[in-house]
């Protein structure tokens, strides 16, 4: 089963500051990594899949890079709604796999 | 809009079994692989089982393998999950996700509590 580790567990950071999450595989995965946003009392919701894409009416302040093991998603001008958990979760290697998260707090 | 309104959590007695359901909405249901995945308290996320287009190919993961069974049912727009031989460590909120590589929307979960 891959492990996946996430980096820094919680971050704290200003309105308008740019955030650098990072989730690490422990096995190569290519570019089937996603990241999801949830928030306390609703469903996770998708941001980006396939590493790098954004889902349908994501702001474009949210971007995402990596490959193999080592990902990064980026939140540039950090906004109010943006305060929540942030999860990787590979799905090249079955079990898909998650990480345990970073709370972002604004 | 789509929607995926999971049903049939409560409280169960160790040992008991529980059949959750998922009614999708507002898309093509039978075009999508469907997954469930749940959250233990406190624990990260934890992928379960994931079924198919027509239902002929499920998966489901080892550590539950034997005690759970994964279905739909593509006239009713609905999914299940099956879950014999419950145990405490089963206690979670149980998520109906929308496809498998990836997955792109979730529904909101229904707890289910062994104890």
């Amino acid at each position: 089963e891959v492990l996946m580790t996430q980096s820094p567990a919680t971050l704290s950071v200003s309105l308008g500051d740019r955030a650098t999450l990072s989730c690490r595989a422990s096995q190569n995965v290519t570019s089937d990594l996603l990241w999801f946003q949830q928030k306390p009392g609703l469903p996770p919701r998708l941001l980006i899949h396939g590493t790098s894409t954004r889902a349908t009416n994501v702001p474009a302040r949210f971007s995402a890079s990596g490959s193999g093991t080592t990902f990064t998603l980026t939140i540039s001008s950090l906004q109010s709604e943006d305060s929540a958990i942030y999860c990787c979760q590979q799905y090249n290697n079955w079990p898909p796999t998650f990480g345990q998260g970073t709370k972002v707090e604004i | 809009e789509v929607q995926l309104v999971e049903s049939g959590g409560g409280l169960v007695q160790p040992g008991g079994s529980l059949r959750l359901s998922c009614a999708a909405s507002g898309f093509t249901f039978r075009n999508y692989w469907m997954s469930w995945v749940r959250q233990a308290p406190g624990k990260r996320l934890e992928w379960v089982a994931t079924v198919k287009t027509d239902g002929n190919e499920k998966y489901s993961v080892d550590s539950m393998k034997g005690r759970l069974t994964i279905s739909r049912d593509n006239a009713k727009n609905l999914v299940y999950l099956q879950v014999n031989s419950l145990r405490a460590d089963d206690t979670a909120v149980y998520y109906c996700a929308r496809g498998f590589r990836p997955v792109d929307f979730w529904g909101r979960g229904t707890l289910v509590t062994v104890s």
